[in-house]
């Protein structure tokens, strides 16, 4: 059984950039949550979408935005990137609230 | 104040000990999670505790909700067990709230 696949793994962009990551949640799987962690802040969650609906948000700007697809896919969009934006974003997928979590291996994302 | 705490910070051991990393939260919950985290990243989800206590080969996690607190039990610790564990709460109000993280050591 295929895990979460989170694409791509390594990203290196400039400061003012957009970028797109992917997360494939488990086959079966309809919520996918997304968290981004830093050495000072830890772990912090992005947003949490199940069916294609945002559930919820963590406390982050607008600039940090996601979707969920009919095959519950998920991508996040960070637009106008900032140098404290460099972190391990990570998405989890699971077969809904409050079921536990399935974590991608993550996409490391660099601004310069 | 941090909603989620965790202790201690980071945690040294021998190969063979019995090993506690406590959690205390200040919100509602509705659920508690731990998770490991190897070097490289990759996150692992243990346990998910609305009540009482779940046990799965060496590891063991209790919640007291009266207490706002849980505990991850490691016994017979090994050198693979060297991680960090994360322990994470979802609020009443359905958000994920993450505590600092323990680091655990363990050496042969």
């Amino acid at each position: 059984k295929a895990g979460v696949t989170q694409t791509p793994r390594y990203l290196i962009k400039t400061r003012g950039q957009q970028v797109t990551l992917s997360c494939s949640p488990i086959s079966g799987h309809r919520s996918v949550s997304w968290y981004q962690q830093t050495p000072g802040q830890g772990l912090q969650f992005l947003f949490e979408y199940f069916s294609e609906t945002q559930r919820n948000k963590g406390n982050f700007p607008g600039r940090f935005s996601g979707r969920q697809f009919s095959n519950s896919r998920s991508e996040m969009n960070v637009s106008t990137l900032e140098l404290g934006d460099s972190a391990l974003y990570l998405c989890a997928s699971s077969l809904g609230p409050p079921k536990s979590y399935t974590f991608g291996s993550g996409t490391r994302l660099t601004v310069v | 104040k941090n909603e989620v705490e965790q202790s201690p910070q980071n945690l040294t051991a021998q190969e063979g000990e019995f090993i506690t990393i406590n959690c205390s939260y200040s919100v509602g919950i509705s659920a508690l999670h731990w998770l490991q985290q190897h070097p490289g990243g990759g996150i692992v989800s243990l346990f998910m505790l609305s009540s009482g206590k779940k046990k799965h080969g060496r590891l063991i996690a209790t919640i007291n909700i009266q207490e706002k607190h849980s505990s991850l039990h490691i016994t017979a610790s090994h050198p693979r067990d060297s991680a960090v564990y994360i322990c994470a709460v979802r609020s009443d109000t359905d958000k994920l709230i993450f505590g600092t993280g323990t680091r655990l050591q363990v050496f042969p």
